[in-house]
């Protein structure tokens, strides 16, 4: 089954505790997401990847860390958590992110809460 | 600054009634619209999208249209059926892969 896996899907953790939420996707994609969603701002994009070894910064990028070594995983690297940090993290791919028909697919998505 | 609004944020609408929902923009840049469904405990799902060449796009129950001297779009649901309980996003695209969401409308159809 095609699809984009997130892990964990719930975390509570404090403050200063660096901590990895990973994602990989089975499709084949070349293009990879991070988005945050919070109450009355929707999804706001973090970093994004457009190939192996290729990323760059989204909207929100501060206090966020990515890394694409391979193809299939694009893991979300919090070096030192905040409470601001706390959100409801996406993950996203899609074939090649170079044309604008290139559907998005998501996964399941990651509750964060930082204390 | 919030290029995208959704500004309903929840709707209800009786079963087998038209759903419609509702999206404005301000960057005249974005060429391509989407809208997003998501359930709870779920990521967002794509449902349907329009170029900005288009004024309408169709597919099944759901329509999307678009109005862009308003910088306007919105999608119509016919019929409504619960199954559509859900939280709507809709999002553009002005430069390849960049997705811009509105902040989302929760639609609830009920019995």
């Amino acid at each position: 089954e095609a699809q984009v896996t997130q892990n964990p899907r719930y975390l509570i953790t404090v403050t200063g505790k660096k901590l990895t939420v990973t994602c990989s996707q089975n499709m084949n994609h070349e293009y990879m997401s991070w988005y945050r969603q919070d109450p009355g701002l929707g999804l706001r994009q973090i970093y994004y990847s457009m190939n192996v070894e290729v990323t760059d910064k989204g909207d929100v990028p501060e206090g966020y860390k990515v890394s694409r070594k391979e193809k299939r995983n694009f893991p979300l690297i919090l070096e030192s958590p905040s409470p601001n940090q706390t959100s409801l993290y996406f993950c996203a791919s899609s074939l090649t992110g170079r044309r604008t028909t290139d559907t998005q697919y998501f996964g399941p998505g990651t509750r964060l809460t930082v204390l | 600054d919030q290029q995208v609004k959704q500004n309903s944020p929840s709707l209800s609408v009786q079963e087998g009634r038209i759903s419609i929902l509702n999206c404005d923009y301000t960057n005249s840049m974005f060429d391509y619209f989407l809208w997003y469904k998501k359930y709870p405990a779920e990521g967002p799902t794509f449902l349907i999208s329009i170029s900005s060449i288009k004024d309408k796009n169709e597919d099944g129950r759901f329509t999307v249209f678009l109005n862009k001297s308003a910088k306007h779009l919105s999608l119509h649901i016919v019929p409504s059926q619960p199954g559509d309980s859900a939280v709507y996003f809709c999002a553009a695209i002005g430069t390849a892969s960049k997705l811009t969401f509105g902040t989302g409308t929760r639609l609830q159809v009920t019995l």
